[in-house]
């Protein structure tokens, strides 16, 4: 069963738009949320995260929200630039477990 | 300062045959992880150590086994691979488990079973 999901796979925005990259759990006992990020050919690497004692964390152009009723985090990029694309990933922990969305490709187009 | 290496970087395997994925940080962190990535699946865990000495089975364990050589390596062991093990690997280690601690991850293994 697939606990952290990203439904979107892919998304396609213009260089200085905003990118809203969004992630739904099930699993209410997680806690602490991240996202990452990957290029082709390397390993993910870490973005931003949240607790699930907030709702909101800020990281210059990134921001990420949390809506625990809706079990629903979204990461906003603002602006988009070409050096975003690449996969990203969000990821929910509770205690040893630690899960993983399918990832969505984003695309900034100059 | 490498941060996480694995190797080999590439891998093809007969059914049946075994070998061991290696990983090594030299970050001096406590934890480190073994993942899997496959198509629209996203990454799964498939064994973990949280510290030195210890070692847990994650979400996929099946067909695999681990080694926690010393603080800087946790090797993963195919001891008689199969197709559904194709796939690409990855390695991660934390400063301290799962929660509050980003995950550093090394560059990935591929890993093809014919």
């Amino acid at each position: 069963d697939q606990q952290v999901k990203q439904n979107s796979p892919s998304l396609s925005v213009q260089e200085g738009r905003i990118s809203i990259l969004n992630c739904d759990y099930t699993n209410s006992m997680f806690d602490y949320f991240l996202w990452y990020k990957k290029y082709p050919a390397e390993g993910p690497t870490f973005l931003i995260s949240i607790s699930s004692i907030k709702d909101k964390n800020e990281d210059g152009r990134f921001t990420v929200f949390l809506n625990k009723s809706a079990k629903h985090l979204s990461l906003h990029i603002v602006p988009s630039q070409p050096g975003d694309s690449a996969v990203y990933f969000c990821a929910a922990i509770s205690g040893n477990d630690m899960r993983f969305g399918a990832g969505t490709r984003l695309t900034v187009k100059p | 300062n490498a941060g996480v290496t694995q190797t080999p970087k590439f891998q093809v395997l007969k059914t049946g045959q075994s070998m061991t994925l290696q990983c090594a940080q030299d970050m001096n962190h406590n934890s480190m992880y073994w993942y899997r990535q496959d198509p629209g699946m996203g990454l799964r865990l498939i064994y973990y150590s949280a510290s030195e000495g210890t070692t847990d089975k994650g979400e996929v364990p099946n067909g695999y086994n681990v080694s926690r050589l010393n603080k800087r390596e946790f090797s993963l062991r195919l001891e008689s691979a199969a197709p559904s093990q194709t796939s690409v690997y990855f390695c991660a280690s934390s400063a301290s488990g799962t929660s509050g601690y980003e995950q550093y991850f090394g560059p990935g293994t591929r890993l093809t079973v014919t």
